[in-house]
């Protein structure tokens, strides 16, 4: 059965430095995986996704994730935080011919200034 | 284009009533979505739906069910309302039904259960 962790309830960084949110994986097949944001009272907005090639994925908002497929991870990075990075971020995956989507709990990020 | 509206935003109930939510995907969308999302439990996966049909279910007792119109339009209903049923359902929707195809979510209705 698929699954999806992060290992952090919370990040804390400070605004201007990297951040990296984590999340690691497992399927039975070729992993699809995807990146939310969720702002308060909103519903989640796509980041990004990663379905085959190149192991670094670019996204909206500066954000970009690195898969690792030894590691079974897909961690979110930003090489600069900004304060208004602050939410709620949720990896999910589908495996392939798979039709649900698996989300994790959930990294609050603070970034502070 | 617009995207993925939900209604009603809010709802009160109280326990043992029933509720119906509906959620509008973007036009042109044909696969609907229900997640299920609490503070302690994170985003459960609810049920999806492709053409009127139900592709997949999570594991929720029977009480929730849902169902797709021609239009792409979907229903959730949750009967015999309990006090842990109190969450946000967020509706999302995509191209098609393919594991690839991203999702794109509504702004959600909280639900809370008296």
């Amino acid at each position: 059965a698929q699954s999806v962790a992060q290992p952090e309830d919370q990040v804390n960084v400070a605004e201007g430095n990297p951040l990296t949110v984590k999340c690691t994986y497992s399927v039975s097949g070729n992993p699809y995986l995807f990146w939310y944001v969720q702002y308060p009272n909103r519903g989640l907005q796509f980041l990004l996704k990663y379905i085959t090639g190149d192991n670094l994925v670019k996204g909206s908002y500066g954000f970009e994730a690195e898969f690792n497929k030894s590691q079974t991870s897909f961690h979110l990075k930003k090489p600069s935080a900004l304060v208004s990075d602050s939410a709620l971020y949720f990896c999910a995956v589908r495996e392939n011919g798979g039709f649900k989507t698996i989300f994790g709990a959930g990294t609050r990020l603070f970034v502070k200034a | 284009k617009a995207g993925v509206t939900q209604t009603p935003r809010y709802l009160i109930k109280t326990r043992g009533q029933q509720v119906t939510l509906s959620c509008s995907p973007i036009s042109g969308h044909r696969s609907v979505s229900w997640y299920q999302q609490t503070p302690g439990q994170g985003l459960q996966f609810l049920f999806e739906y492709f053409s009127e049909t139900q592709r997949n279910k999570g594991n929720f007792p029977g009480r929730f069910s849902g169902r797709q119109f021609s239009n792409s339009r979907s229903e959730m209903n949750v009967s015999t309302l309990e006090l842990g049923d109190s969450a946000l359902y967020l509706c999302a929707s995509s191209l098609e039904a393919g594991e690839t195809d991203t999702q794109y979510f509504g702004p959600g209705t909280r639900l809370t259960v008296l």
